[in-house]
């Protein structure tokens, strides 16, 4: 299963939004609500951002917002903040042979 | 508050085995299925396999399939990533992330992770 496919780069001023896409296919993002977001900061485990697409676990700014729309998941982060500098990777349950698929990962960067 | 702890760093020689753990607490970890995630240095995430420790049922991504093996102990809340034989290519950060799911199928999402454990095989 191909890993799905997230932009490498995105950036933004301080107190900007920027918005994260994550391309897959009908056999994984367009097949099910099981969409998640996870930030990673360098030298440390990935943390949950935002699950079934747009759902945020406790504890999680609410700067963060997930969506979806047919194949495509995007991750908004408004008020960006020099803290949200990081890797951010999606991931997808698959009907397919894999039952997940990650995404290829984002750095962002706060200007 | 869930914890998920991983054994430490290694270093090892191509051709050796290997087995890493990853130690759950504060849940029920036989009702929770355990993922294994590699990161090679500077690069993505990547899905290897998962398992439920109550039965032992394990999906592998294609792309391990055959060359890891995941297991668990359900009795000391335990699950395992074992190599027969490493290669350098196995050279990365490995995560275990419970699913979200309590004693459900394998869909949900990864809410708990383990700090990592960096293995380094080398001659």
């Amino acid at each position: 299963h191909s890993a799905l496919t997230q932009p490498a780069s995105v950036s933004g001023s301080s107190g900007q939004s920027i918005t994260i896409s994550c391309t897959g296919t009908s056999s994984d993002v367009g097949d099910n609500k099981y969409v998640s977001w996870y930030q990673q900061h360098p030298g440390k485990a990935p943390k949950l951002m935002i699950y079934d697409v747009s759902s945020r676990p406790s504890g999680v700014s609410n700067r963060f917002s997930g969506s979806k729309s047919g194949n495509t998941a995007s991750l908004t982060i408004s008020g960006l903040q020099a803290e949200d500098e990081a890797d951010y990777f999606c991931c997808s349950f698959t009907s397919g042979n894999s039952p997940y698929v990650f995404g290829t990962g984002t750095t962002v960067t706060v200007l | 508050e869930v914890q998920l702890v991983q054994s430490g760093a290694e270093v090892k020689r191509p051709g050796e085995f290997l087995r890493i753990s990853c130690k759950g607490s504060e849940y029920s970890f036989a009702t929770y299925w355990i993922a294994w995630v590699r990161q090679m240095s500077g690069k993505g995430l990547e899905f290897m396999g998962i398992i439920y420790p109550g039965d032992s049922d394990t999906r592998y991504s294609p792309s391990f399939q055959g060359q890891v093996t995941i297991s668990a102990d359900k009795s000391s809340n335990t699950a395992y990533l074992q190599w027969r034989s490493l290669e350098a290519s196995d050279t990365a950060m490995y995560f275990c992330a419970r699913l979200s799911a309590f004693a459900g199928p394998v869909v949900g999402n990864f809410d708990s992770w383990g700090q990592g454990t960096l293995v380094t095989v080398s001659s």
